[in-house]
């Protein structure tokens, strides 16, 4: 069975920095490309960052590019995103998801998600 | 960037109805389209892909049409349990954006 199980959320003051945790069981992790999505209360789904198999290929929502890093763990079957200079805005449940298919090229689209965490961003 | 719009916003019907979703692409993304469902506090559910592939297990009452620029998800013999906030998102290439959102309530 798939599972995606995310930690590292909580409350954090403006400017601090965060690391959120994914781990993944139940399919080889290696084979897949991992995204982060995020939802702030009340509000829709937002993509935030991807990274391929071994890691060389990352890519970032623009309004994040260059506070946020995404990076993964083959041998821990982790995904991570790093998370500095916080905002207000940023206050949301991330996801980690899965791409559907093992191939090369990311099939972009997500069939497993985790249930998120929470990471609030308030003085 | 490409452009990613929904509507509407909000509809509400009722059971039994056919309910219909538009997802509008600028420019075009070819058929790189997904519909997800998410129930209140759950975790999105993948309904469709490839515009209108229908992911495994999923109801043949929802279907998906369209490629290029707009595309639509449709919703045939409407149930209870359909009720959720229905979201597109694109894949050609990242950042793999979603649209706003369209929540569904059963009248």
């Amino acid at each position: 069975e798939v599972q995606l199980v995310e930690s590292g959320g909580g409350l954090v003051q403006p400017g601090g920095s965060l690391r959120l945790s994914c781990a993944a069981s139940g399919f080889s992790f290696n084979n897949y490309w991992m995204t982060w999505v995020r939802q702030a209360p009340g509000k829709g789904l937002e993509w935030v960052a991807n990274i391929n198999q071994d890691g060389s290929e990352r890519y970032y929502l623009a309004s994040v590019n260059g506070r946020v890093t995404i990076s993964r763990d083959n041998a821990k079957n982790s995904v991570y995103l790093q998370i500095n200079s916080l905002r207000p805005e940023d206050t949301a449940v991330y996801y980690c998801a899965r791409d559907v298919s093992p191939f090369h090229d990311s099939s972009g689209f997500y069939e497993y998600w985790g249930q998120g965490t929470l990471v609030t961003v308030s003085s | 960037d490409i452009l990613i719009s929904q509507s509407p916003s909000s509809l509400s019907a009722s059971v039994g109805d056919t309910v219909t979703i538009t997802c509008r692409a600028s420019p075009d993304i070819n058929n790189y389209l997904a519909w997800y469902q998410q129930r209140p506090g759950k975790v999105p559910k993948l309904l469709i892909y490839g515009a209108s592939t229908l992911q495994s297990g999923v109801p043949p009452r929802f279907s998906g049409s369209g490629s290029g620029g707009v595309f639509t998800l449709t919703i045939s013999s409407l149930q209870p349990e359909d009720v959720a906030t229905y979201y597109c998102q694109k894949y050609n290439f990242a950042p793999n954006a979603f649209g706003q959102g369209t929540k569904l309530e059963i009248k």
